[in-house]
């Protein structure tokens, strides 16, 4: 089983809709959570983070974390077309796992005027 | 402020062959670390460079190497290319008071082995 496991879609929505996008993962040893967002052909770029559990709200993205269910999520409110892109979740173990990243297999959001 | 650089953009090898990849941190992070994005894999850690020591490691054989320079410039070599090793290598690099997560990822070498 994969530490990290993200649906990879493709998701298409209209402008204006409410998107979801998930990930579940399987170890428990977890501190950061964090959502990254790649567009084509460029580099993933930190979109929001989370410690522990709970939600975080930054702008039109919630990314929230439900460790009992072993549950990230990051909505986007009012979608954009600029929105569309890849996004990944991932989590840092810390620990003698400090510093390696884990990440989903990303998921292909478009939005579509 | 630049951002991080890499070279080449494209670079295509034959199996059994060497591949060098080569990475610039933005100015002032001493951070560097080198993912692999394969299709259908997603992005895979693969090391950690800081202040020129490996840190850690992901799962990968030895022949993906690499080192850091005392410029924190960073290089990953691939010895004995194989058909599998074709992905998108992206490097991101970290201020030292940076949180783990801020990692700042640089547009990446596409490496095609034929």
């Amino acid at each position: 089983q994969k530490e990290v496991e993200q649906d990879p879609g493709p998701l298409s929505v209209p402008e204006g809709a409410i998107v979801s996008l998930n990930c579940t993962y399987s170890n428990s040893a977890f501190q950061y959570f964090m959502w990254y967002r790649q567009y084509s052909r460029k580099g993933p770029e930190l979109l929001m983070y989370t410690y522990s559990s709970g939600n975080k709200e930054d702008g039109r993205f919630t990314a929230q974390v439900d460790k009992s269910s072993k549950y990230i999520s990051l909505f986007i409110r009012d979608s954009q077309p600029s929105d569309s892109a890849t996004y990944l979740c991932g989590r840092d173990a810390g620990g003698t796992s400090y510093g390696k990243l884990t990440f989903g297999q990303g998921t292909i959001l478009t939005v579509h005027p | 402020e630049a951002g991080v650089t890499q070279s080449p953009t494209h670079l295509i090898k034959t199996r059994g062959q060497q591949a060098t990849l080569r990475c610039s941190p933005i100015s002032g992070h001493t951070s560097v670390y080198w993912y692999q994005q394969a299709l259908g894999l997603g992005l895979q850690f693969l090391l950690w460079y800081d202040e020129g020591e490996e840190r850690n490691r992901g799962n990968f054989p030895p022949r993906f190497s690499g080192r850091q320079f005392p410029n924190y410039s960073s290089e990953l070599n691939v010895n004995a290319l194989e058909l599998e090793d074709s992905a998108l290598y992206l490097c991101a690099s970290r201020d030292r008071t940076g949180e783990i997560y801020e990692q700042y990822f640089g547009p990446g070498t596409r490496l095609t082995v034929t």
